[in-house]
């Protein structure tokens, strides 16, 4: 069945980096468009960004346009975001999860790694 | 960016009772709307998409409704296993993928 682990979570302070990790199993990871949601605690859920299936696409929410960076390796069947300039606000679970088909319905989730950003 | 909006924010409803929640898109969604479930400690599970389609392994008691705007996720007759949050999200017009504020089904 499909299954996906984040990794790489931690505590870091403000203006620090971190990279996240996910890695997939029991699907075509190749095939699919992967994303990144997040949720602050407590919070609802908001998404990040996505990666297209092979890798030539990027989009990502205003909030973190021009400090993360989202990649993909299909021979590893790994998914990275890759955290720069990190803010308190950044602080959060993030879940990456797998797009259904094409268009942007999210069928499996990660269980989530936490961020948090704080000094 | 399309606003998804989710009410009631907490629904108290004892087992085996019904429950309906509603979700509103700031535009036309068409068709492309998703539900999630979350539990406590969890990730997200998909439950509806397309609308009204039923997930892989969703049972029957979970039905979804609604284009345009205006959708329902109605749940019949609750079980103890489905108290929990639940999220829409569009996925029409994107990026970014939007998702509404959540409701909270408790127990009464």
């Amino acid at each position: 069945q499909v299954h996906l682990v984040e990794s790489g979570g931690g505590v870091v302070q403000p203006g620090r980096s971190l990279r996240l990790s996910c890695v997939a199993s029991g699907f075509t990871f190749g095939s699919h468009a992967m994303h990144w949601v997040r949720q602050a605690p407590g919070k609802g859920l908001e998404w990040v960004a996505v990666i297209s299936y092979d890798g030539s696409d990027k989009k990502y929410t205003d909030s973190v346009k021009g400090r993360f960076t989202i990649s993909r390796d299909n021979s590893k069947n790994t998914l990275d975001l890759e955290m720069n300039s990190l803010r308190a606000e950044d602080t959060a679970v993030y879940y990456c999860a797998k797009e259904r088909d094409s268009g942007g319905c999210l069928d499996y989730w990660g269980q989530g790694t936490l961020a948090t950003v704080s000094s | 960016e399309i606003v998804m909006t989710q009410s009631p924010a907490t629904l108290s409803v004892s087992p085996g009772e019904g429950a309906t929640l509603s979700c509103r898109a700031s535009q036309s969604v068409s068709y492309n709307l998703a539900w999630y479930q979350q539990k406590p400690g969890q990730a997200p599970r998909l439950i509806i998409y397309a609308a009204s389609t039923r997930a892989t392994g969703i049972p029957v008691r979970f039905r979804g409704s609604g284009s345009g705007t205006e959708f329902t996720l109605t749940i019949s007759s609750l079980q103890s296993e489905d108290f929990a949050v639940y999220y829409c999200q569009q996925y029409n017009n994107w990026p970014p993928l939007t998702f509404g504020g959540g409701t909270k089904v408790e127990i009464k």
